[in-house]
């Protein structure tokens, strides 16, 4: 059972403009979510989080969305760089656990 | 600070060996994660250590244990291994364990298993 959701395994986007990368999940106690960016070769590296008392946090050119009765969440990139180009997983957590559940990733290409 | 890391970087074993894979948290970090990575499933959840106690675990077979020692360093050990095994196996350090802000996971670079 995918808890959480990652349903376009890939997204092409052109340099300068928005991306935006969508999550869905199924647990309503998940209230901590985050998104990760990883690069070949190398682990994720933490991105932005938003807990669920929160509608958007936003951190340089990324802003997290979340829409609690949709059990949606969206990362938007802009503008959108080459160097983005990578995996993009998110996670969810429960606070009163200690364990996160991770999509299956979507790839971001950034075209120049 | 260092990075958390993890040894060794690549392994290749046959099937029905057993392995042993390290990794060291960011010091301070007391809290130590364990996932599987393999193609079209994401990072999947093996179980995560605190001052030497398993909090939790995903949904994997008894072949999969680990342990975390009083420095935090944390070895996970599979047995009789599968083709199935073959993965990339990440390990996450957080100072806590505990999801929040400040909080999060920090993660090393893998350890790639291929089994043959």
């Amino acid at each position: 059972d995918q808890q959480v959701k990652q349903n376009s395994p890939s997204l092409s986007v052109q340099e300068g403009r928005i991306s935006i990368l969508n999550c869905d999940y199924t647990n309503s106690m998940f209230d901590y979510f985050l998104w990760y960016k990883k690069y070949p070769a190398e682990g994720p590296t933490f991105l932005i989080s938003i807990s669920s008392i929160k509608d958007k946090n936003e951190d340089g050119r990324f802003t997290v969305f979340l829409n609690k009765s949709a059990k949606h969440l969206s990362l938007h990139i802009v503008p959108s760089q080459p160097g983005d180009s990578a995996v993009y997983f998110c996670a969810a957590s429960a606070l009163v656990t200690y364990k996160y559940i991770f999509g299956t990733g979507t790839r971001l290409k950034v075209l120049a | 600070k260092a990075g958390v890391t993890q040894t060794p970087r690549y392994l290749i074993k046959t099937r029905g060996q057993q392995v042993t894979l390290s990794c060291s948290p960011i010091s301070g970090h007391r809290s130590v994660s364990w996932y599987q990575q393999t193609p079209g499933q994401g990072l999947q959840f093996l179980f995560e250590y605190f001052s030497e106690t398993q909090r939790n675990k995903g949904n994997f077979p008894g072949r999969f244990s680990g342990r975390q020692f009083s420095n935090s360093r944390s070895e996970m050990n599979v047995s009789t291994l599968e083709l199935g095994d073959s993965a990339l196996y990440l390990c996450a350090s957080s100072l806590t364990g505990k999801p929040g802000f400040d909080n999060e996971q920090f993660f090393g670079p893998g350890t790639r298993l291929t089994v043959l």
